[in-house]
C-alpha cells in the first residue's frame, strides 16, 4: 500500500516568517500534486511535479519533487495570512486515477 | 466556465438512513471520482468513474455505491448510515481516468446524528 506522510501537522508561524511542508513515502511515485484547502471548500490544485529533482515556483512557493520521486517539499517564503490553510499532497499510485493524500499540514499565519 | 458542483451542500441525516449526494462535473470532464474527508484528514478515495464505468474503488464497505450518466454528471449513494460516515464528502473531475489533474468540488458535508 503506497503512503504519503506529511510532516508538520500543524504550523503556526508570524507573518514574515518562512516555513517547509514535506511530504514523504516509501514508494515511488509517477507524480506528486499540492493541494491547498481553505474550510469549507475543496481542495484547489497549486502544483504538479513530475520529474525527478523538479522544481516550481509559484511566487513566493517552491516546490521539489525528490530525485528518487518519493518525497516532495512545500517551502512558503515570508508567509502572509493569506496563506493560512490546510496544505495536501497526492499522488497517484502506478497510472490510475486515483490519487493518495497525505493527512495534512494545516498552516495558520498570525499578522 | 462553471467549476465542479455539487449538491446539496449540507445534509443532517439519522443512524440507518440512506443518503444521495450528487456532483457535476467541468464541461468537457468524463471522469469523476468521489473522496470521503473526515475531520482533520486528508481525502480518502471512494470510486472513479468514467464513460459511465468504474474505474476504480477504494477500501469502503458495500453500503457505499455509485454511478455515473451519460451526462457525466455522478451519484454517490451511502445506505445503513453510521456515525462514522459524518464527513465532507468531496467530488472531483478530470478530462480523462489517469494522471489528470483534479478538479474538486466544494463538497458536501454528511453530519449523521
Amino acid at each position: 500500500t503506497q503512503l504519503l506522510e506529511q510532516s508538520p501537522q500543524f504550523l503556526s508561524i508570524q507573518e514574515g516568517e518562512n516555513l517547509t511542508v514535506y511530504c514523504n513515502s516509501s514508494s515511488v511515485f509517477s507524480s506528486l500534486q499540492w493541494y491547498r484547502q481553505e474550510p469549507g471548500e475543496g481542495p484547489v490544485l497549486l502544483v504538479t511535479v513530475v520529474t525527478g529533482g523538479e522544481v516550481k515556483k509559484l511566487k513566493r512557493l517552491t516546490f521539489q519533487f525528490g530525485d528518487a520521486r518519493k518525497d516532495s517539499s512545500l517551502h512558503i517564503t515570508a508567509a502572509q495570512p493569506g496563506d493560512t490553510g490546510l496544505y495536501l499532497c497526492a499522488g497517484p499510485p502506478s497510472n490510475t486515477g486515483k490519487l493518495i493524500f497525505g493527512q495534512g499540514t494545516t498552516l495558520q499565519v498570525k499578522p | 466556465d462553471a467549476g465542479v458542483t455539487q449538491s446539496p451542500t449540507h445534509l443532517i441525516k439519522t443512524r440507518g438512513q440512506q443518503v444521495t449526494l450528487r456532483c457535476s462535473p467541468i464541461s468537457g470532464h468524463k471522469s469523476v471520482s468521489w473522496y470521503q474527508q473526515v475531520l482533520g484528514q486528508g481525502p480518502q478515495f471512494i470510486f472513479q468513474y468514467y464513460e459511465k464505468e468504474e474505474r476504480g474503488r477504494g477500501n469502503f464497505p458495500d453500503r457505499f455505491s455509485a454511478r455515473q450518466f451519460p451526462n457525466y454528471s455522478s451519484e454517490l449513494n451511502v445506505n445503513a448510515l453510521l456515525l462514522g460516515d459524518s464527513a465532507l464528502y468531496l467530488c472531483a473531475s478530470s478530462r480523462v481516468a489517469s494522471n489528470q489533474p483534479q478538479h474538486f468540488g466544494d463538497g458536501t458535508r454528511l453530519s449523521i446524528l
